[in-house]
C-alpha cells in the first residue's frame, strides 16, 4: 500500500499569520512530488511539481520543500489572506506506475 | 477556452444503466488519466493512457472501460452500474510523466 499522508487534516489561520502544512510519502521509487490548490466548486490547480531532493520551489506567498530521502515536504504560506482558503492536495509520483497517488489534503480557512 | 472539459456535469442514472463521460483537452498533452474522488474525497488514479498504452489500476472493477479516439480524448464507459459508483470523476492530462495536472471540472455520478 502506498500512502502519502498530510497533516494536519484541518487549519484554521488567522489573516496575516504564516502557516505550514506537511506531505510525507515512500521515499522509494519516488519520481515528483505534487502540489495542488483546491478551492470549492472548482478543480484542482497545480501549485508546484518537485522531482529533486532538496528542491524549493516559490510562487508568490507560497512556498514548498522536498526531502525525498526521509519522504516529506513541506507547503508554506506567508502573510496568509482570505483567497488563500483552500484545500491544498499533495501528490506523489512514483512506484513503477503512472499518475500519481494523492494525499486527503489539509483544509485551509483563513478568518479575517 | 477550457483546457480540459468533460460532460455531462451531473449525471443521475439507475442501477445496471450502461453511461458514458467524455473528456477532451485541447492542450497538445500526451498522457490523459480519470481520477474518482470517493467519499472520503480521495482522488484515486483509475486510468492513464499514453499513446496507446493503456495503465490500469487493479482496483478498479472491469465495468469501467476508457476509450481514446485520438489524442485529445480520453472517455470513460461503465457498464452495470451500481450503487458504490456514484463519486466524482475527474479526468485530467499532463505533458510529461512529472509535469503538472490539468484536471477537468468534474463530472457527478449518482446512481439511484
Amino acid at each position: 500500500i502506498l500512502n502519502v499522508e498530510q497533516s494536519p487534516q484541518s487549519l484554521h489561520v488567522q489573516e496575516g499569520d504564516s502557516t505550514n502544512f506537511t506531505c510525507s510519502f515512500p521515499s522509494s521509487n519516488f519520481y515528483a512530488l505534487h502540489w495542488y490548490r483546491w478551492e470549492t466548486a472548482k478543480s484542482p490547480e497545480a501549485l508546484f511539481v518537485m522531482t529533486l531532493n532538496g528542491d524549493e520551489k516559490k510562487k508568490g506567498r507560497i512556498s514548498a520543500t522536498l526531502n525525498t530521502k526521509e519522504g516529506y515536504s513541506y507547503l508554506y504560506i506567508k502573510g496568509s489572506q482570505p483567497e488563500d482558503s483552500a484545500t491544498y492536495l499533495c501528490a506523489w509520483g512514483g512506484g513503477g506506475a503512472d499518475g500519481l497517488t494523492f494525499g486527503k489534503g489539509t483544509h485551509l480557512i483563513i478568518q479575517p | 477556452d477550457t483546457a480540459v472539459s468533460q460532460t455531462p456535469k451531473y449525471l443521475v442514472t439507475q442501477m445496471g444503466n450502461d453511461k458514458s463521460i467524455k473528456c477532451e483537452q485541447n492542450l497538445g498533452h500526451d498522457t490523459m488519466y480519470w481520477y474518482k474522488q470517493d467519499s472520503k474525497k480521495f482522488l484515486k488514479i483509475m486510468f492513464s493512457y499514453n499513446n496507446k498504452e493503456l495503465i490500469i489500476n487493479e482496483t478498479v472493477p472491469n465495468r469501467f472501460s476508457p476509450k481514446s479516439p485520438d489524442k485529445a480524448h480520453l472517455n470513460l464507459h461503465i457498464n452495470s452500474l451500481e450503487l458504490g459508483d456514484s463519486a466524482v470523476y475527474f479526468c485530467a492530462s499532463s505533458r510529461y510523466r512529472v509535469s503538472p495536472l490539468h484536471f477537468g471540472n468534474g463530472t457527478r455520478l449518482t446512481v439511484t
